[in-house]
């Protein structure tokens, strides 16, 4: 079954407390992408990966980090979070040959 | 800045009706234009996409029309269903130099009376 992981699902902080958020796919997709869905403003794109070491900005990657070591994961890294990083984060994949793609479950995070 | 507005924010249909939503965009470099469902509590689902070189594609009561030199493209919800009322996103992918990267529109709110 195609499936795209993320971990974890909420997640409560402080300001500066640097945090990961992993996303994992088993369809040995080669594109993967970070968005964030904010009330009024819709989904943006924060980073996205093309394949293995391949990664490029999105329209807003400020205060994120990214890195695809391998192709299966593609983890979301916030050296310093900050209040306005408070948002639902979506991992998604994409498979250039089948044109599939899909997105994971979502992860809310909450910065105090 | 905004490259793909979609209109409208908010769509009320009444069951079998037609709903269309519409999206505009302003970079001519995007090569591929697919659109999203979603439902409350869930990630965005790819429901449908088309090319520039198509002015039409159909996939059961979805059709996306595409208008490619006034550079706008609509979905077309047939025989809407109560079971349709989702936020639905159009968006746009870049080619070029920055091939891969994904634009979306604003998001519809749509609602689907019985």
């Amino acid at each position: 079954e195609a499936q795209v992981t993320q971990n974890p699902r909420y997640l409560i902080t402080v300001t500066g407390k640097k945090l990961t958020v992993t996303c994992s796919q088993n369809m040995n997709h080669e594109y993967m992408s970070w968005y964030r869905q904010d009330p009024g403003l819709g989904l943006r794109q924060i980073y996205y990966s093309m394949n293995v070491e391949v990664t490029d900005k999105g329209d807003v990657p400020e205060g994120y980090k990214v890195s695809r070591k391998e192709k299966r994961n593609f983890p979301l890294i916030l050296e310093s979070p900050s209040p306005n990083q408070t948002s639902l984060y979506f991992c998604a994949t994409w498979g250039w040959w089948v044109d599939t793609q899909y997105f994971g479950p979502g992860t809310r995070l909450t910065v105090l | 800045q905004q490259q793909v507005k979609q209109s409208p924010q908010s769509l009320i249909v009444q069951k079998g009706g037609i709903s269309i939503i519409n999206c505009a965009y302003e970079n001519t470099a995007f090569d591929y234009f697919p659109w999203y469902q979603q439902f409350p509590g869930k990630g965005p689902a790819l429901l449908i996409a088309i090319r520039p070189d198509v002015s039409e594609k159909k996939e059961g009561r979805f059709t996306i029309s595409f208008n490619k030199s006034a550079k706008q493209f609509s979905l077309h919800i047939m025989d809407s269903q109560p079971g349709d009322s989702a936020t639905y996103f159009c968006a746009a992918r870049s080619s070029g130099t920055s091939y891969g990267k994904l634009t979306f529109g604003q998001g519809t709110i749509l609602t689907v009376h019985p």
